[in-house]
């Protein structure tokens, strides 16, 4: 089956420390990847592009074929980095999003 | 200005009733879609929206319950049929594979949802 596991729903970091929310996917094919947020009582915006391989507000995101992940990491968390973060594919067209991640970033 | 409006933003209506959201997105778009995000849940697609034809649902959905016009590359409505508590929900319209040149394709945006409320 197609899907994508965020096996983590919270996640909560102090200010600085490093930050990584996890994918893993399930496709046999070559998928194409994304991580969106939604901050609070804002609409879900994209983050990253798995084929930009782009650094967003000093998130980065690789894709790694073997072990079927796309995890996003960002070395020192900030308080405005608290929000929903959603893995995403798109298959034949369509975005199937994963469970999302809260994360949480602690003064 | 936001690439995608959708309203009403917010209503609560009466169980058996019907609700018709409408989406309209700023530029022309080969693909729009609707998305379901119950309480502390994910997004669940609907059915993407085809203009000129019938609207292709995922598995658990149907017509007669949801059903979807979208009769340019603009614009697209979601109706909510018979109304139940159950589908009391946040429905989000989605878009992407931009006509206009200057808009990168394949960005998918969202619209600020509809937050549906069933007494």
């Amino acid at each position: 089956a197609q899907r994508v596991t965020q096996p983590e729903k919270l996640l909560s970091v102090f200010k600085g420390a490093p930050v990584e929310l996890k994918c893993n996917y399930s496709y046999s094919g070559s998928p194409e990847l994304f991580w969106y947020v939604q901050y609070s009582r804002q609409r879900l915006q994209l983050l990253l592009r798995h084929i930009s391989r782009e650094s967003i507000k000093g998130f980065t995101a690789d894709l790694n074929k073997g072990e079927t992940s796309f995890h996003l990491k960002k070395p020192f968390a900030q308080e405005e980095d608290s929000a929903m973060y959603y893995c995403a594919f798109r298959v034949r067209g369509k975005l199937i999003f994963g469970q999302g991640t809260e994360l949480s970033v602690k003064p | 200005s936001a690439v995608i409006s959708q309203k009403p933003s917010r209503d609560i209506c009466q169980r058996g009733t019907s609700l018709t959201i409408q989406c309209q997105v700023d530029s022309q778009v080969t693909m729009m879609f609707w998305y379901r995000q119950q309480p502390g849940q994910s997004l669940t697609l609907i059915a993407t929206a085809n203009q000129g034809s019938e609207a292709t649902y995922e598995s658990g959905f149907v017509i007669d319950k949801f059903p979807i016009s979208r009769p340019n590359l603009t614009f697209s409505t979601l109706t909510v049929s018979n109304m139940s508590p159950e589908d009391s929900s946040i429905y989000l319209c989605s878009a992407w594979g931009w006509l206009d040149r200057g808009r990168a394709k394949n960005i998918q945006y969202f619209g600020a949802g509809t937050r549906l409320s069933v007494l």
